[in-house]
């Protein structure tokens, strides 16, 4: 079985602060790993996503995941803040095997972002 | 606007009553996915379709079905609906399928339904 877990469901950060949005994982098998934003209103769209090449990802919107193992963990971070940040994120987790995967989410993190 | 169509936008109905969710998705694009999001399960994965064939199952009941037609639209029949099947419900499609899960998936604006 795989879980994701979002430490968090909610963070605020000021306008310009380090934007950090914590994952963590447990899966048996090594995974595939995406984080996706959701602005309201409006239906997901993927970030980025780890796919057993380089650990460190870069995404759109000046986003960053590090894949750490020893961890178990797919942080989400992003230098300064934007008001345009503010959304929910969510962490989601794929095993795939025998011609099929299991795609699981993790519960979401809203972030706010004050002026 | 991500290409990939939905209706209807909003839905009300009464329990036990069957529905169908409609999803259009981009043009070329062969991969339909459908998720469900509600306050109580949060985002689940539903099903996957490729070209018409079932490629992966996710957290979906019993209850609801799938199918993608020919002309590569797909449907989300729900049955037997409950109070807590009230969500809402994305598609989502991607240009192929063998990793489809790893490429870009462009979302709807989704289905809101209500149960009663």
């Amino acid at each position: 079985a795989q879980s994701v877990t979002q430490l968090g469901s909610h963070v605020s950060v000021s306008e310009g602060a380090l934007v950090l949005l914590r994952c963590n994982y447990s899966s048996s098998v090594p995974p595939y790993l995406f984080w996706y934003v959701q602005y309201p209103n409006q239906g997901l769209q993927l970030l980025l996503k780890y796919t057993s090449a380089a650990t460190l990802v870069k995404g759109i919107n000046g986003f960053e995941a590090e894949f750490k193992k020893s961890e178990t963990s797919f942080h989400l971070t992003k230098p300064s803040a934007h008001m345009s940040d503010a959304a929910e994120y969510f962490c989601a987790v794929i095993r795939s095997g025998a011609g099929s995967y299991q795609l699981t989410f993790g519960k979401g993190t809203k972030l706010s972002v004050i002026p | 606007d991500s290409g990939v169509t939905q209706t209807p936008k909003h839905l009300i109905t009464a329990t036990g009553q069957r529905v169908t969710l409609r999803c259009s998705p981009r043009s070329g694009d062969l991969s339909v996915y459908w998720y469900q999001q509600s306050l109580d399960q949060g985002l689940q994965f539903l099903i996957h379709y490729y070209n018409g064939e079932e490629r992966a199952k996710g957290n979906i009941l019993e209850r609801f079905s799938a199918q993608q037609f020919p002309d590569l639209h797909s449907e989300l029949n729900l049955s037997s609906l409950e109070l807590g099947d009230s969500a809402l419900y994305f598609c989502a499609s991607s240009v192929s399928s063998q990793r489809g899960w790893q490429e870009t998936q462009y979302f709807g604006p989704g289905t809101r339904l209500l149960v009663l």
